[in-house]
């Protein structure tokens, strides 16, 4: 089966300017994930779909970052304006039909943004 | 909140040694564990998970890992590594409480000298 795809692979910015990423998760997949991985650290949770609904964006800094799966199936992550910490790979996972739960996760190649 | 300790940062071994990789999470209620596993140039993947039932759980390669409630922990073992399992291991948990959000360790790095 395909896995989850994301593009691009690699972005290089200058801070203050603006950045999308884009998902395809799994086909069939309800459930979608963005993480954030800084350099040395575990993914740390972005934002959680259920279908084209936010479970959780708790620890999305809405201010400069936004997210969204209009019709369930895709989504766009962007940065807008990036700022220097925010250089990090930006992972996208989906996982089954039910919420959460035990489900694993598939993850995507991931997109390592650097932001100058 | 939830929170996920990974021991070490980085493990050098030599062909042939044993593996212990420690995970200790902060939770009081029912969890799901997870190890994951990052091949060089590689996704992350699922190594194994614990849901219930036999606290001792195999996954692919080798792998297992031991969930101990009393101690918060579910370390990774494997009695012979090889050059292959080269990689970065990620300690993960969920929990109903937590809206089952996957929470990661910082992560193991693992060196395996041919």
């Amino acid at each position: 089966e395909a896995g989850v795809a994301q593009s691009p692979r690699y972005k290089i910015i200058e801070k203050r300017q603006s950045v999308a990423f884009w998902c395809n998760p799994i086909s069939g997949h309800a459930t979608l994930y963005w993480y954030q991985q800084i350099l040395g650290q575990g993914p740390k949770l972005l934002i959680q779909f259920q279908n084209n609904g936010v479970v959780d964006d708790s620890q999305l800094p809405k201010d400069r970052f936004s997210a969204e799966r209009l019709k369930g199936v895709d989504s766009t992550l962007k940065i807008q304006p990036a700022k220097l910490e925010d250089s990090a790979v930006y992972l996208c996972a989906s996982s089954g039909t039910r919420k959460g739960t035990n489900e694993k996760l598939f993850f995507g190649s991931g997109t390592q943004l650097s932001v100058l | 909140a939830q929170s996920v300790s990974q021991h070490n940062h980085h493990v050098i071994l030599s062909e042939a040694a044993s593996l212990e990789l420690g995970c200790n999470y902060s939770y009081g209620g029912t969890v799901n564990l997870f190890w994951y596993v990052q091949y060089p140039g590689q996704h992350l993947q699922l190594l194994l998970k614990y849901f219930s039932g036999d606290p001792l759980v195999k996954g692919i390669k080798g792998f297992e890992a031991e969930f101990i409630k009393s101690k918060f922990s579910f370390n990774l073992r494997k009695p012979s590594v090889q050059w292959s399992d080269t990689a970065e291991f990620f300690c993960a948990v969920n929990a109903r409480t937590g809206g089952f959000k996957t929470i990661f360790g910082a992560g193991t790095r693992l060196f395996v000298k041919a």
